[in-house]
């Protein structure tokens, strides 16, 4: 069966400080790979997708990048965070097809100080 | 559209009362929905899913239904229990795409 992975769990960061969020898959390949952005008590931000390796899009222009070095792992990275950069990170898989269900993470909850 | 910078509306159901939880979408080219359950703290859980050559799918307690018409999307969850309670979440997607559309989120509230 398949699995995602998010590390860390929690994180405090303190502003202008770089990041690098972890989310790896496991039991299938060549997954979709998503990053969201969720502040507290809101809905899903999709930030980046990927359909491939080192294949990655961006939905929202931000001091965010994205980088997919291998087929089953995500890396969400910063080089100066912001205090607006604060929030619930989720990374989730679907199948290498059009619109499917996808699969979440347990997310990384980020706090910028 | 994207669910952002939106708070989210609650409902109130009696525990044992079934719970019926509405999504408008909002492209009519959209054939694939799906419903998701996210508690506090934790990722998004996929409960149920219909593709848009059905207008009703029922799972365990749950059932989708969807009106093409109107673009509506309906969640019913019958005999609501207290591990209910979370935000729900539809979302749309294209069979032709790679990515899908969430809606903004309905938080469920049992009382006892």
């Amino acid at each position: 069966s398949q699995t995602i992975h998010q590390w860390p769990a929690t994180l405090v960061q303190p502003v202008g400080s770089p990041l690098s969020l972890e989310c790896t898959v496991e039991g299938t390949s060549n997954p979709n790979l998503y990053w969201y952005r969720q502040a507290a008590g809101r809905g899903l931000q999709l930030l980046f997708y990927s359909v491939g390796i080192g294949q990655i899009s961006s939905e929202v222009p931000q001091n965010l990048s994205a980088s997919r070095p291998q087929d089953r792992q995500f890396i969400l990275s910063s080089k100066k965070l912001l205090l607006s950069d604060s929030g619930f990170y989720l990374c989730a898989w679907s199948p290498p097809r059009g619109a499917d269900t996808q699969y979440f993470g347990p997310g990384t909850r980020l706090t910028v100080l | 559209g994207e669910s952002v910078g939106l708070h989210l509306p609650t409902l109130s159901v009696q525990e044992g009362d079934n719970s019926i939880i509405n999504c408008a979408y909002s492209n009519s080219a959209s054939d694939y929905f799906i419903w998701y359950k996210q508690e506090s703290g934790k990722g998004p859980q996929f409960i149920i899913d219909i593709r848009s050559n059905m207008d009703k799918r029922q799972g365990q307690r749950v059932t989708v239904l969807l009106n093409k018409t109107v673009k509506h999307l309906s969640l019913q969850i019958a005999a609501t229990q207290p591990g209910d309670s979370a935000v729900y979440f539809c979302a749309e997607g294209r069979s032709s795409a790679s990515k899908i559309i969430f809606g903004s989120g309905t938080r469920l509230s049992i009382r006892p």
